[in-house]
């Protein structure tokens, strides 16, 4: 079974500034994805980021990048130029190949972050 | 817009009644899931549907039923035999299976008990 862990309950950040949170994960498997959801107060999950794990090359969507280290089993999200919007609940998240099933989800419990002024 | 309707926002059950809690897209998705959440954790997989008349049980299923005699439609049942029911409930649906497709995700229900 896969699990994923994000160590970091709580993070807080300044306006413009550059954040990266921490997820780590435990699988046997050598080809899956990766992913980073965003949930604010209205409580939507909403897509950040997503990663294959076959591809070296760190996904990057507008201000958030990951830092994606396969033999480590690390997948950390940075967020730069931090915006208040940005203030939410963020979720990592596994998932693992099935041939001819539905792709299921192991999510970590998540990181607070608070954007301050 | 296309996207995923969960209904009712707000649900309240009373001891040892079931109660049914909505969930329709219209992305036209082959795959549709649901999620419990509780405070201070990840979401959890109740169930999983890939096509119509079919679904498997994920990872906490006791007390929980599903149906999906539309593609559109895959409402959960949580039933007196779920004994701690209060948690958000998430439905999400993907396009297809194996490819790594992201998961899009309905705007929940919140389940509490009388």
């Amino acid at each position: 079974a896969q699990t994923v862990t994000q160590s970091q309950p709580e993070m807080s950040v300044q306006e413009a500034e550059t954040v990266t949170l921490s997820c780590t994960y435990d699988t046997s498997e050598s080809n899956y994805y990766l992913f980073w959801y965003k949930q604010p107060p209205s409580r939507q999950m909403i897509l950040v980021i997503r990663q294959e794990a076959y591809k070296q090359q760190n996904a990057t969507e507008n201000r958030f990048s990951v830092n994606f280290q396969k033999a480590a089993k690390s997948f950390s999200l940075k967020i730069s130029d931090s915006q208040l919007g940005d203030t939410a609940m963020y979720f990592c998240a596994f998932m693992k190949l099935h041939t001819g099933t539905a792709s299921k989800l192991t999510f970590g419990t998540g990181t607070r972050l608070q954007v301050t002024l | 817009d296309g996207g995923i309707t969960q209904s009712p926002k707000y649900l309240f059950r009373k001891e040892g009644q079931n109660v049914t809690l909505s969930c329709e897209q219209n992305l036209n998705h082959d795959a549709m899931y649901w999620y419990r959440q509780d405070p201070g954790q990840g979401l959890r997989l109740i169930y999983y549907s890939q096509i119509v008349n079919d679904f498997q049980k994920g990872d906490i299923a006791e007390g929980y039923s599903v149906s999906r005699e539309k593609k559109e439609s895959f409402p959960l049942t949580v039933t007196s035999a779920q004994k701690n029911p209060t948690a958000f409930y998430l439905c999400a649906s993907s396009q297809g299976t194996g490819e790594g497709q992201p998961q899009h995700f309905g705007d929940g229900t919140r389940l509490s008990i009388l």
